[in-house]
């Protein structure tokens, strides 16, 4: 079973319309990280969110961490085709340092 | 951001055969460092954890005397294949934790294809 689950697994979107990609647990995380992967590709990372509570703006992208640091959202405004790609969320445990990760959700934008 | 390598980017071999594939931290020193399998359309599934200078810690369910990890120095790891056969045919993909002001971040190598005929 996925410890974090992430929501939708599959978004297709016009260029220009906003999208949000969704991640919870019921864990709570030290801190979690955002990557996008494009195929064929290693995920790279987008950001780290930390504090509970916190927002953090990329361009186009709002990254926002639950106050009780069990979920988090990713926020696409205007969405290009550049974005395209499987986004992951990632949380680090605590206890053991891992980062265990959602299953992903792949974004499609189509001009 | 921080830089991880990987080498090769693909790889196919016969069955049977051993590959190797190295994971660099190109601009930090990496105390550890994390090794993925990746399958199509799915999310990553740790393999283990490589620690400098002890033992890999390997996740249930993986073979460590099928995966051979090595972390020599601080900014290298190797992931073996041993006896590879096509079940194994996979994306590989290693990570590189870098600690910097009390915060981890992890940043993730291109990948490596392998390919088992």
């Amino acid at each position: 079973t996925q410890l974090l689950e992430q929501s939708p697994q599959f978004l297709s979107i016009q260029e220009g319309e906003n999208l949000t990609v969704y991640c919870n647990s019921s864990s709570v995380f030290s801190s979690l990280q955002w990557y996008r992967q494009e195929p064929g590709e290693g995920p790279v990372l987008l950001v780290t969110v930390v504090t509970g509570g916190e927002v953090k703006k990329l361009k186009r992208l709002t990254f926002q961490f639950g106050d009780a640091r069990k979920d988090s959202s990713l926020h696409i405004t205007a969405a290009q085709p550049g974005d395209t790609g499987l986004y992951l969320c990632a949380g680090r445990d605590r206890s053991w340092g891992k980062l265990q990760f959602g299953a992903g959700t792949q974004v499609v934008v189509t001009p | 951001g921080a830089v991880v390598s990987q080498h090769p980017s693909r790889v196919i071999c016969k069955s049977g055969t051993s590959v190797k594939i190295e994971c660099r931290s190109l601009d930090f020193q990496a105390t550890t460092m994390f090794w993925y399998r990746q399958f199509p359309k799915q999310s990553l599934m740790l393999m283990a954890t490589s620690n400098e200078g002890s033992k890999a810690t390997y996740e249930q369910g993986v073979e460590k005397d099928k995966f051979l990890i090595n972390h020599a120095s601080l900014t290298l790891s190797t992931l073996t294949v041993t006896s590879a056969h096509p079940e194994d045919s996979s994306f590989y993909i290693c990570s590189a934790r870098e600690e910097r002001d009390r915060e981890e971040t992890q940043y993730f190598g291109p990948g490596t294809r392998l390919l088992v005929l």
